[in-house]
């Protein structure tokens, strides 16, 4: 669990905050992702950067906002939630090959996001 | 599209007995396929990945088989322990026109509960 942290671990937020999370990866990956996680689906990929560019983006409404400064920090930034949004919010990392290799992943702990 | 079929029922085994979890696809053929396990409020954990051209695979306790004409892998935990309580996941590469991607696609997972 080290090798990918995330804060904070819980979040409760109004409609009309805004707020951030945060995701640091240590083990030298070059490519970050997030998923959404709820009840009884399945993990859906919602961003994924590599080299710090974003190369995935799944449709995911514009009061998500992602982030990635540098290879190893990863932000999503939250504003004007509705309450389906909450969810367990997941970072992960994984080392990118362009040529499509094998993409094991490292996901953080989550924030359990409540949307009020 | 890919759809991967994981039983959302929960498995109830005993303990000492060996558990057997069930992944079914629905379209194309992956290049390989990976199994996390997940623990509640904690992001999924790497265990096993197998390749197309590989049967099966082994690591202590854990077995992956992987049956392309059945479209199906199985993963099974022998002398389970109620340790092993937790949420299996089972992952496949996204493939796309250009071949095997970095993205993955996730099931929903299945519980498996081991009684003492």
């Amino acid at each position: 669990e080290t090798g990918v942290t995330q804060t904070p671990r819980h979040l409760v937020m109004g409609m009309t905050n805004k707020k951030s999370l945060k995701c640091e990866q240590h083990l030298g990956h070059n490519a970050m992702y997030w998923y959404k996680q709820s009840a009884k689906k399945p993990l859906e990929l919602m961003f994924v950067y590599s080299l710090e560019e974003r190369v995935e983006n799944n449709s995911v409404p514009s009061r998500f906002s992602p982030e990635c400064p540098n290879s190893s920090h990863l932000f999503l930034h939250l504003h004007t939630l509705q309450p389906e949004d909450s969810a367990l919010y997941l970072c992960a990392s994984s080392q990118w090959s362009s040529g499509g290799g094998v993409d094991t992943q490292y996901f953080g702990p989550g924030t359990r996001l409540t949307v009020l | 599209s890919q759809k991967i079929e994981q039983n959302s029922e929960a498995l109830n085994i005993q303990e000492g007995k060996t558990a057997t979890l069930t992944c079914n696809y629905t379209n194309y053929s992956p290049a390989y396929l990976q199994w996390y396990r997940q623990d509640p409020g904690r992001g999924p954990v790497f265990l096993l990945l197998i390749r197309e051209n590989e049967k099966e695979k082994r690591k202590e306790r854990l077995k992956v088989t992987f049956d392309t004409t059945l479209k199906q892998s199985l993963f099974h935990i022998t002398a389970s322990q109620p340790a092993d309580s937790a949420t299996y996941l089972c992952a496949l590469d996204e493939v796309n026109y250009g071949g095997a991607t970095n993205k993955l696609i996730f099931g929903t997972g299945t519980l498996l509960a081991v009684q003492p």
